[in-house]
Order: C-alpha cells, then structure tokens, then sequence
C-alpha cells in the first residue's frame, strides 16, 4: 500500500504562472518530506525539504507547504520557467526510521 | 569525477544471461542504497549498505545479489531475470545511513535494463 500519493501525473502550466503540485501521505509517523525533481536521463535530485514542526519552508522561487492535519504537502514554483520542467517526486521519513518513502512523481511542463 | 555514477546507462539482457550493474560515488559518503523505478510505480528501495555492511534488504528476490566491496563502490549482480524486472534501477548514496531522509540522497543517472 503506498504511503506517499502523488494523485497528478502531470501538470502543464504557461510560463510566468505558478506550478502547484501536490502530494498526500497517510503514515502520520512521517515527520520529514522532501521533494526530488528528475531531468531525462538524470537521477533525481533534492530539491527542498520541510519538516513537521513547520508549515511552510521557501527557497528562492520553490516553496513547500505541509497541512499536517490533512497529511497533505505542495510545491509551489513561482515563477515557473521552461527549465522547470522534469518529473518532481515527494518522500516522506519518519521519526527513527532510516528510509525515505517515495510518490509516484508530477511530470511538470512550462510551456513557453 | 564528483557525484554518483552508474554504468551501463541501459542494459538489455535475456532471462538467462548474468550481467551486473555498477554505481560509484566520489562523495566520501558512507552508505549507499539500491532503488528500482518501473513505470507508474514509485521509487522502491531494494537493499542499503552501510559502511559495506548490507543492512537492509526489502524483500528482493535472489535473482538480485548485491555486493558492496568498498563504501565507494556498489554492485547490483543480476540472473535469471523476469521481463518484469524491466526497470530503472538506481543507485544513491548518503552521508550516513539515515541522514539521507533528512539531508536528501544523492542519486546516479540510473541504469535502464530491458529483460527480453
């Protein structure tokens, strides 16, 4: 049974705009997310992380939003732009566990 | 070279061949992981070594013998696989085994394998 849902798979958004993805979980022993963003041909790579003691984490044109309550996070990209294009993957982990739980991924395309 | 790296980028093998599969990291990091992503699917983690000791393995079917002969370097030794193994398998790596789900892993391009 998968813990970390990723109901989207993809998500086309016009330049300029911003990228909303979404991701739910169920295990509420999850206390840390992270989101990954995969280029063809690469693998994936962190991209920003939240933990559970905040709602709100930001990095320049990323944020992540977690609603512990409704065991829901998102990735907010604003502005999105063309090079943010690429698969973009949730984890979850959870306090005194050693593993990351991955989503199924959001293929994200900006559209010039 | 920096980072993780994996050969061969794609495989096609027969269900009776033996091949393997190689990760390498130049990170000085100290654990290393096995993960497979097939289509639709997420990402599943297969086995984890630290400090060249397996210490997890989740439930892999023998065909997949992992090997790990030093923390630099990783193995995936695969025979007599099943067309749905076809997958994306993935290397990665993290400073220690557990800070990678806080501080993020870091991940190789992956290597495609097609079992015909």
């Amino acid at each position: 049974d998968q813990q970390v849902k990723q109901n989207s798979p993809s998500l086309s958004v016009q330049e300029g705009r911003i990228s909303i993805l979404n991701c739910d979980y169920t295990n509420s022993m999850f206390d840390y997310f992270l989101w990954y963003k995969k280029y063809p041909a690469e693998g994936p790579t962190f991209l920003i992380s939240i933990s559970s003691i905040k709602d709100k984490n930001e990095d320049g044109r990323f944020t992540v939003f977690l609603n512990k309550s409704a065991k829901h996070l998102s990735l907010h990209i604003v502005p999105s732009q063309p090079g943010d294009s690429a698969v973009y993957f949730c984890a979850a982990s959870g306090t005194g566990a050693n593993n990351l739980f991955f989503g199924t991924g959001t293929r994200l395309t900006v559209i010039p | 070279e920096t980072g993780v790296t994996q050969t061969p980028r794609h495989l096609v093998m027969g269900m009776t061949n033996k091949k393997s599969l190689k990760c390498e990291q130049h990170l000085g990091h100290n654990a290393m992981y096995w993960y497979k992503q097939s289509a639709k699917k997420p990402l599943e983690l297969m086995f984890v070594y630290s400090l060249e000791e397996r210490v997890e393995n989740n439930s892999v079917p023998s065909r997949f013998s992992p090997e790990c002969p030093n923390s630099s370097h990783l193995f995936l030794h695969l025979h007599t696989l099943q067309p749905e193994d076809s997958a994306l398998y993935l290397c990665a790596s993290s400073q220690e085994w557990g800070t990678g789900s806080h501080y993020g892993y870091t991940f190789g391009s992956g290597t495609r394998l097609t079992v015909v």
